[in-house]
């Protein structure tokens, strides 16, 4: 069992509709995880974190946590083409400093 | 504010070479992580250092692999006598002090031939 598991993908969806793209983790003592979106040849870039239980809102992101399923995810709504990029889901390992990547979601948002 | 800077964007190097990697964190971070990408795979945990400490180098390879932040200057990433499977993006990524979140460089692209 990967640490961080992702569909790889692709996720298509239309201009306008929401995404939602999930991430389950497999260590209980994790205690930090992110969202970082990375475009091609390009570096990740931190969109969203949270560390409690439930929704965090950011603009047209939303994360949700539920560490007793050990699930994470990221929701954007009204989806642009913009927004088409390899998202990666992170963990802190232990609740230490050491971050696990997932090998990431490819989304399309077609115009 | 300048982001978190690295160079070389690019660097080749023949088979047997050394490769040295710099990077600057952002100000006020004090957190280094270093991290290797493949083509088409995600990043894969180096190293994590602080000023003059390494912290967790669980992701290092055992051989020909080094990195340091010392308390002046960059932190450097040293690959001795480099291997085609080297050939990698490594980027690096600085976090402020009692944080989790990084912040990433544009990366270094090395290629060894």
């Amino acid at each position: 069992q990967k640490e961080v598991e992702q569909n790889s993908g692709p996720l298509s969806v239309p201009e306008g509709a929401i995404a939602s793209l999930n991430c389950t983790y497999s260590d209980r003592g994790s205690q930090s995880f992110f969202w970082y979106r990375q475009y091609s040849g390009k570096s990740p870039e931190l969109i969203m974190f949270i560390y409690s239980n439930g929704d965090k809102e950011d603009g047209r992101f939303t994360a949700q946590l539920n560490k007793a399923s050990q699930y994470v995810s990221l929701l954007i709504r009204d989806s642009q083409p913009s927004d088409s990029a390899t998202y990666l889901c992170a963990v802190n390992k232990g609740g230490g400093f050491k971050t696990i990547f997932g090998a990431g979601t490819r989304l399309f948002v077609k115009a | 504010n300048a982001g978190v800077m690295q160079n070389p964007r690019h660097l080749v190097r023949r088979r047997g070479q050394e490769a040295r990697l710099r990077c600057s964190p952002m100000k006020g971070h004090s957190h280094v992580y270093w991290y290797r990408q493949l083509p088409e795979e995600g990043l894969k945990f180096m190293v994590y250092l602080q000023k003059e400490n390494i912290i967790d180098e669980s992701g290092m390879p055992k051989e020909r692999f080094s990195a340091e932040f010392p308390k002046e200057g960059p932190s450097i990433l040293r690959i001795q006598q480099v291997v085609r499977g080297d050939s990698a993006a490594y980027f690096c990524a600085s976090s402020p002090p009692d944080t989790y979140e990084q912040y990433f460089g544009p990366g270094t692209r090395l290629t060894v031939t």
